[in-house]
Parts: C-alpha cells; sequence; structure tokens
C-alpha cells in the first residue's frame, strides 16, 4: 500500500526564519516518484517538484531546498529566509511509476506554514 | 485557456440534488484526473480518464459517483442524490501523459456544500 505522513498539521515562523516541512513515505514501488505541491488560499495546487526514486541528489531552487533519503523514506522541504507569501498549506505526494504522467497521486493531510510580518 | 478551468467555483447543493461538476483541461492533456478534497486533509483520488477512456474508478465512493469525458477533452463528474458527506472541494487535474517527465496540473477546484 502507499501511504504519505505529514506529520506536522501547523507551522508558524516569523519571517526569515528558515522552515523545513517533513514527509515520510510508504510505498512497495521499486520506482516512484516524489511531488511537493503549495495550496495557496485560492485553493489551486502549485507543483514545486518532482523527484524519481532513483535519485537521491538533494535539490536547491532559489529559497527551496529538498532531502530526499531513501533510507528513511523521507522527502523534506525547507524554505530559506522565509517570506509572508510563502503562507499556505504544503502537501507531499507519491506516485507510482509513470510520475504525474498516468499514476494517481496520494497525497499527505498537508502542513499550513504560516509565515508571520 | 492557459490553465485547467473548473465551473462552477462554488455549488450549494440541498441533500438529494443531483450536481454536475465540469472540467477544462489544457489544451492537448491527455490525462485527466479528478480528486476529493476534504476540508483539513489532502485531496484524494477519485477517477482517471485517458483521453475518452475512463482507465481507472477505483476511487469513486459510490454508485452515485460517475465522471465522463466523451470527446477526450472536457471532463464532467455528477454525483447523484448528494448527501452531507459530499460537501468538499473537487479538483481537477490534466497531464500530457505521453513521457515520464510530466506532471499533473490542477484546476482551482469547485467547493460543493450540501445543506
Amino acid at each position: 500500500a502507499q501511504k504519505v505522513t505529514q506529520a506536522q498539521t501547523e507551522i508558524s515562523v516569523v519571517e526569515k526564519e528558515d522552515v523545513t516541512l517533513d514527509c515520510v513515505y510508504e510505498t512497495r514501488d521499486t520506482t516512484y516518484y516524489l511531488f511537493w505541491y503549495k495550496q495557496p488560499p485560492s485553493g489551486e495546487l502549485v507543483f514545486l517538484i518532482r523527484r524519481n526514486s532513483f535519485d537521491e541528489q538533494n535539490e536547491i531552487s532559489g529559497r527551496y531546498s529538498w532531502n530526499f533519503q531513501k533510507s528513511t523514506s523521507s522527502f523534506n522541504f525547507t524554505i530559506t529566509a522565509s517570506q509572508v507569501v510563502d503562507s499556505a498549506v504544503y502537501f507531499c505526494a507519491l506516485s507510482g511509476p509513470y510520475g504525474g504522467a498516468t499514476n494517481k497521486l496520494i497525497f499527505g493531510t498537508g502542513t499550513l506554514l504560516a509565515v508571520q510580518p | 485557456g492557459a490553465g485547467v478551468s473548473q465551473s462552477p467555483r462554488y455549488k450549494v447543493a440541498k441533500r438529494g440534488q443531483d450536481v454536475a461538476l465540469r472540467c477544462d483541461p489544457i489544451s492537448g492533456h491527455v490525462s485527466l484526473f479528478w480528486y476529493q478534497q476534504a476540508l483539513g486533509q489532502g485531496p484524494e483520488f477519485l477517477t482517471y480518464f485517458q483521453n475518452e477512456a475512463q482507465l481507472d474508478k477505483s476511487g469513486l465512493p459510490s454508485d452515485r459517483f460517475f465522471a465522463e469525458r466523451p470527446e477526450g477533452s472536457v471532463s464532467t463528474l455528477k454525483i447523484q442524490r448528494t448527501q452531507q458527506e459530499d460537501s468538499a472541494v473537487y479538483l481537477c487535474a490534466s497531464s500530457r501523459g505521453d513521457t515520464l517527465n510530466t506532471e499533473a496540473f490542477f484546476g482551482q477546484g469547485t467547493r460543493l456544500t450540501v445543506v
């Protein structure tokens, strides 16, 4: 069975603080994809990153970075120097071997990030 | 259009009423997904189309839920005899579906409230 756990329900930080959102997953697939999506109050899910199970290199994109560790089945997301505009619900998701193209996504319950000015 | 468009954005239905939710995917996108997002939860898969073929409907919660995509473009999710537990945001997503390196793009959803 596939499962995604985001243990942090809500996180509140002050602007410019760094924050890490945790994601732990379970799957029996040997090939799979992991995702992070951002959901602002408007409701639309905004794609942030996709990672396949064979690529454990950490990735950095501006203030965002992702740490994928297969040994602990984790795919954590760090925002450096957080800004008020980062306030949103963040979802971690898992799919089978065809990524988002044809496989359904299994989402965690989300982490609400509130960045205070 | 540039993105996935869903209509209506908000729908209030009386219990027992039938509703139809529309999704206009990105032009040319082969794959189309419907998800249901209850308040405070992550989206949950309902059904998947590849062109007009409904390849996976394992997530539909009951036979009151029905989805179609007759011409492989616009899709409609229909809920018959709505119940209060159907209240949720219904999200549609589409993707090119032709390579491994594509992701699904989501619409803003339809918020359904059953009273």
